[in-house]
């Protein structure tokens, strides 16, 4: 069974501030996902990921596969960015996603 | 762009009723998916379906859960007799082998 955590649980930031939001698991992987959910409860993936780095606008995520680890990182913040972001990664041999718990991100103008 | 959608987005019912979720993947994809969604917990996986049978399933999904492609665009869940801890937001998603899974906006349901 594959570990999920996430961190920090809770960001709060200035609009303008450069985000990281981490994951790590602890069984190896074929592919991560990083998902933003809204306060309505609608999940929108992001990226998905199996190796290096990806970025789309303001959002970059990373994933190092020998450390068991990704980040999601969001330049130049904005209160819209305000949200859940969830880690969730697909085991080898299954399609199945396992989901971290999240982290709430809420940024002030 | 093409989207998963899922009907209705609200759901009450009584506890011991039968209750149908309904979700149209991207019509292209080949593996469906079912996710819930306890209030302030994380997303659990149900069940996964490819080539109309169930792929895989968690300790969730018991007898009282049933899944069904009906007609080659919808995608069912069904809940035979509703208990009161099945009150969760239910995700579908689908995607094509090892791509990225697409999401609904999701079922909220309620069991009174």
């Amino acid at each position: 069974k594959n570990e999920v955590e996430q961190s920090p649980q809770n960001l709060t930031a200035q609009e303008g501030e450069f985000i990281t939001i981490n994951c790590s698991y602890s069984v190896g992987i074929s592919a991560l996902h990083w998902l933003q959910q809204h306060p309505g409860g609608g999940i929108v993936s992001l990226f998905m990921l199996s190796s290096g780095k990806k970025k789309h606008g303001r959002l970059i995520a990373t994933i190092n596969i020998q450390e068991k680890h990704s980040s999601l990182h969001i330049t130049a913040s904005h209160p819209r960015d305000s949200a859940v972001y969830i880690c969730a990664v697909i085991n080898f041999g299954n399609e199945k996603l396992t989901f971290g718990t999240g982290t709430r991100l809420t940024i002030i103008p | 762009e093409p989207e998963v959608t899922q009907t209705p987005s609200h759901q009450v019912t009584q506890m011991g009723q039968e209750v149908i979720l309904r979700c149209v993947p991207i019509s292209n994809h080949l593996y469906f998916y079912w996710y819930r969604q306890i209030l302030g917990q994380k997303v659990e996986f149900l069940v996964s379906f490819y080539n109309n049978e169930i792929s895989e399933k968690s300790e969730i999904f018991d007898d009282q859960f049933s899944v069904e492609r009906p007609d080659g665009s919808n995608f069912t869940l069904k809940i035979r007799s509703t208990k009161l801890e099945d009150s969760a937001m239910y995700f579908c998603a689908s995607s094509i082998q090892s791509y990225e899974q697409y999401f609904g906006p999701g079922t909220r349901l309620t069991v009174t």
